[in-house]
């Protein structure tokens, strides 16, 4: 079957818009999981979701963040009025288990904010 | 909160030699550790993982040592090679509940 899979690839939006990027976790796991790439940098953990528990949002930077996971598969990350400091490259990954076992990551959605 | 530190930055080696990049962590109750590699424009691609109850694991040219005690664990890559170009991550877990913590990324640049 396919990885992950995360739309779009690019999004080119201006300051103050909201957006939504897209997840497509692997069929049948149930632990999905969403980091933030700034140029250069590491992976920034931003929320998590393990079945049908709460997620642990404890990464989100600000109340401008939210995220769903629908039917527990796909996920939506949804960024309100968006700012210049939030460009960087959102990363999808999921998991068959929890966060011990192997995570398979999408190939990201590139954010730029103008 | 769990925090993983990962040196060096950027390594360079000449093929055929090794590469050595180090982590340490700081919650003791860890015990999956990772290591994920990433080339441009992809993301990140497990390589190999190891867990509390053991000490070392090899997968052909890579292996990964964990000390418990010193809580720091490494990624060694022997013979390498152009495609190991990339950048490493490492990262932690201390359950399946917690969020996985990555290090911030080691570039790695092997010269022909």
């Amino acid at each position: 079957g396919a990885g992950v899979s995360q739309s779009p690839s690019n999004k080119v939006t201006e300051k103050g818009k909201d957006v939504e990027l897209r997840c497509d976790p692997i069929s049948g796991h149930t632990a999905l999981y969403w980091y933030r790439q700034s140029l250069g940098q590491g992976l920034e953990f931003l929320i998590y979701f393990q079945g049908n528990s709460a997620p642990d949002k404890s990464g989100l930077p600000s109340d401008r963040f939210s995220a769903e996971r629908t039917g527990g598969s796909v996920s939506t990350l949804t960024i309100q009025r968006t700012q210049q400091e939030d460009s960087a490259v959102y990363l999808c990954a999921s998991s068959l288990a929890g966060t011990n076992t192997e995570a398979f990551f999408g190939q990201g959605t590139r954010l730029t904010v103008v | 909160g769990e925090n993983v530190e990962q040196h060096p930055s950027t390594l360079s080696v000449q093929e055929g030699d090794s590469a050595v990049i180090k982590c340490t962590y700081s919650d003791s109750a860890s015990n999956y550790f990772p290591w994920y590699k990433q080339e441009l424009g992809k993301g990140p691609q497990l390589i190999i993982d190891i867990r509390s109850n053991v000490g070392e694991k090899k997968d052909q040219r890579i292996a990964v040592t964990l000390n418990k005690t010193a809580k720091h664990f490494s990624l060694h890559i022997t013979e390498t090679q152009p495609e190991d170009s990339a950048v490493y991550f490492c990262a932690a877990s201390t359950s399946g509940n917690t969020p996985l913590v990555f290090g911030k990324g080691t570039r790695l640049s092997v010269i022909a």
